[in-house]
């Protein structure tokens, strides 16, 4: 079964606006990782939060991960067309040597 | 450097049929893993590998063999393919299982 589930399954904004994207998970872990998939291309990391960190940004991303409630959040500021695509959460369990990945948020930024 | 890549990046086989995709990295990471992606399923974990010579099976191991002589590869088997392997397999690659790097998929149909 998966691990971590997405909120939304689907997301459409304007651009310039803000995208929030939330994902659940059920075992303790290491890490969450977040991934952007393209249509029909493979996935690209791009933000890493540890279990023992609580905010973590990148550019125009920013995680939060709240180990109490087993969750995270991905926010991306000043939407682009270009950040169309689907986003994945991806779990790293403590004692496990792989990731366990959700079944993603597909974001749409209308022009 | 080429990343990961995957070969063939498109096949059709018939029901029954066998085939080999090969995935191979360059970074010199101990992990490698396979998934396949299915809509609205996200990413599944067939096979992976945490080093040269080891396998382990993943979250959907039925109908697949994998192989890893080479540090560098990672072949996937399909003995007698069925119409229910029908999907995008993807190929990625870490470093000792944290951030994961994604081949560009292929494509499989089964008729």
């Amino acid at each position: 079964s998966q691990q971590g589930e997405e909120d939304p399954q689907a997301l459409s904004i304007q651009e310039g606006e803000n995208a929030t994207m939330n994902c659940s998970y059920k075992t303790s872990i290491n890490n969450l990782q977040w991934y952007r998939q393209n249509s029909g291309r493979g996935l690209v990391h791009l933000i890493l939060i540890r279990s023992n960190e609580r905010e973590k940004h990148s550019g125009r991303l920013r995680v939060t991960l709240d180990t109490s409630k087993k969750s995270s959040s991905l926010l991306i500021t000043a939407s682009r067309a270009a950040d169309t695509a689907s986003y994945f959460c991806a779990t790293d369990q403590s004692g496990a040597q792989k990731l366990v990945f959700g079944q993603g948020t597909r974001l749409t930024i209308n022009p | 450097n080429a990343g990961v890549t995957q070969t063939p990046k498109f096949r059709v086989l018939k029901t029954g049929q066998s085939m080999t995709l090969l995935c191979a990295q360059d970074m010199n990471h101990e992990y490698m893993y396979w998934y396949r992606q299915d809509p609205g399923m996200g990413l599944r974990l067939i096979h992976y590998s945490v080093g040269e010579g080891t396998t382990a099976k993943g979250e959907v191991p039925d109908g697949y063999n994998v192989s890893r002589l080479k540090k560098q590869n990672f072949l996937l088997g399909l003995e007698s393919a069925a119409p229910s392997q029908t999907s995008v397999y993807f190929c990625a690659s870490s470093y000792f299982g944290s951030t994961q790097y994604f081949g560009p998929g292929t494509r499989l149909t089964v008729l």
